[in-house]
């Protein structure tokens, strides 16, 4: 099955709070997981990504956690602005075939000023 | 990070006219290009995948006579919506990747509004 679980569906923070979100997949045939921020009418740009070899990868403020044996990981934004206000998609890479992407349902993260 | 230029931003047709939406890429040779389709508020949802002189490989459900994928040049691809219909009106995103490298590479959308 190739489907990748996203929630929340939305999230409103404060400012300076974290922000969190998660995904869990089920195919194990995935090799590769990232994240990717979408303001309204732009593509998505992408944030942060890690390989299943990885547990924890850290750019500035966000944060990937990855749980290889319950087949989920989340992106932690800390200290959160109210220009990170945008969609954030998880996705996972096939490993095999066309590659291709699965990608979760989305997060509306909203930060509060 | 690399760039890929997607036109036009937004386009309005008639029901029944073809559209052509591209996309290039500017500072890398996508080898693989991804056509994506997302609804308002929806995720991304995965249309074809084209490989640079190949035939595209089509998503279960996706019409191929419909959205005609060309993908003539490492740096060109090209989505047509045959016949569009209201229907048809959706933000169509492309995203390219050089080689089997991880990293994709958005486009910045078309918005496609079909009368």
């Amino acid at each position: 099955q190739q489907q990748v679980k996203q929630s929340p569906q939305s999230l409103i923070v404060q400012k300076g709070g974290i922000s969190i979100i998660n995904c869990a997949y089920e195919n194990t045939a995935f090799d590769y997981f990232p994240w990717y921020q979408q303001f309204p009418g732009k593509g998505p740009a992408l944030l942060i990504a890690i390989r299943p070899d990885v547990s924890e990868k850290k750019e500035g403020r966000f944060t990937i956690s990855f749980n290889k044996s319950a087949k989920q990981f989340s992106l932690h934004i800390m200290d959160s602005q109210p220009g990170d206000s945008a969609t954030y998609f998880c996705a996972a890479r096939a490993s095999s075939g066309t590659y291709k992407y699965i990608f979760g349902t989305g997060t509306r993260l909203k930060v509060l000023a | 990070g690399a760039v890929v230029s997607q036109h036009p931003s937004w386009v309005i047709c008639k029901s029944g006219t073809s559209v052509k939406i591209e996309c290039r890429s500017l500072d890398f040779q996508a080898t693989t290009m991804f056509w994506y389709r997302q609804f308002p508020k929806q995720s991304l949802m995965l249309m074809a995948t084209s490989n640079e002189g190949s035939k595209a490989t089509y998503e279960q459900g996706v019409e191929k006579d419909k959205f005609l994928i060309n993908h003539a040049s490492l740096t060109l691809s090209t989505l047509t919506v045959t016949s569009a219909h209201p229907e048809d009106s959706s933000f169509y995103i492309c995203s390219g990747r050089g080689g089997l490298g991880e990293k994709l590479f958005f486009g910045s959308g078309t918005q496609l509004s079909v009368l």
